[in-house]
């Protein structure tokens, strides 16, 4: 079964900053990749996904991930951080035989500096 | 992307009693899914809604405690039956897009027991 690490349970950053927020998956490929964002107090909304199509992925809000085998990662940046960035990110996959479940990272919560 | 709408949206229960979290898509879906988020924690899984058919539970999850329905292709229902305070979590509902390869999620429904 798969399984996701994500590094840091807390990231803060200053604005304007690099955002880096990290996620490891178990070490066979799995069909898809997720970062999802959950504003305060709000359900999770999906910020980008890999399906195997390009290994750098771009999404909202200027946020991108970058899919690296060799590496088994697949990590969130975004260039410059801002105030509004400042919420909680996972990071998904999805299971190998039923590839619309997802098994989740236990969360970063990025905290935003001005 | 799929629109899906859940109710309620906030609710404090006592422990003891059930409650009945509706999730309505803006599309037919063959799989809905229901997650649970308890407070600081990340998302599991909880069950598979499948129209027509006894919905599939997780491992630690039993119908008896968490009854669902599908009637049809948009709709589902998950209740949280004799709460106590250790159900107080986020439910949400998910659906995959039609091509497979996304999965989308409501708001979510915030339940305190008390």
């Amino acid at each position: 079964a798969q399984s996701v690490t994500q590094l840091g349970s807390h990231v803060s950053v200053s604005e304007g900053a690099l955002v880096l927020l990290r996620c490891n998956y178990s070490s066979s490929v799995p069909p898809y990749l997720f970062w999802y964002v959950q504003y305060p107090n709000q359900g999770l909304q999906l910020l980008l996904k890999y399906t195997s199509a390009a290994t750098l992925v771009k999404g909202i809000n200027g946020f991108e991930a970058e899919f690296k085998k060799s590496e088994t990662s697949f990590h969130l940046t975004k260039p410059s951080a801002h105030m509004s960035d400042a919420a909680e990110y996972f990071c998904a996959v999805s299971e190998e035989d039923a590839t619309n479940k997802l098994i989740f990272g236990t969360g970063t919560l990025l905290a935003v500096q001005p | 992307s799929a629109v899906i709408s859940q109710k309620p949206s906030r609710d404090i229960c006592q422990r003891g009693t059930s409650l009945t979290i509706q999730c309505q898509v803006d599309s037919q879906v063959t799989m809905m899914f229901w997650y649970r988020q308890q407070p600081g924690q990340s998302l599991t899984l909880i069950a598979t809604a499948n129209q027509g058919s006894e919905a599939t539970y997780e491992s630690g999850f039993v119908i008896d405690k968490f009854p669902i329905s599908r009637p049809n292709l948009t709709f589902s229902t998950l209740t949280v039956s004799n709460m106590s305070p250790e159900d107080s979590s986020i439910y949400l509902c998910s659906v995959c897009s039609s091509s497979g390869n996304t999965i989308y999620f409501g708001e979510g429904s915030w339940l305190t027991v008390v």
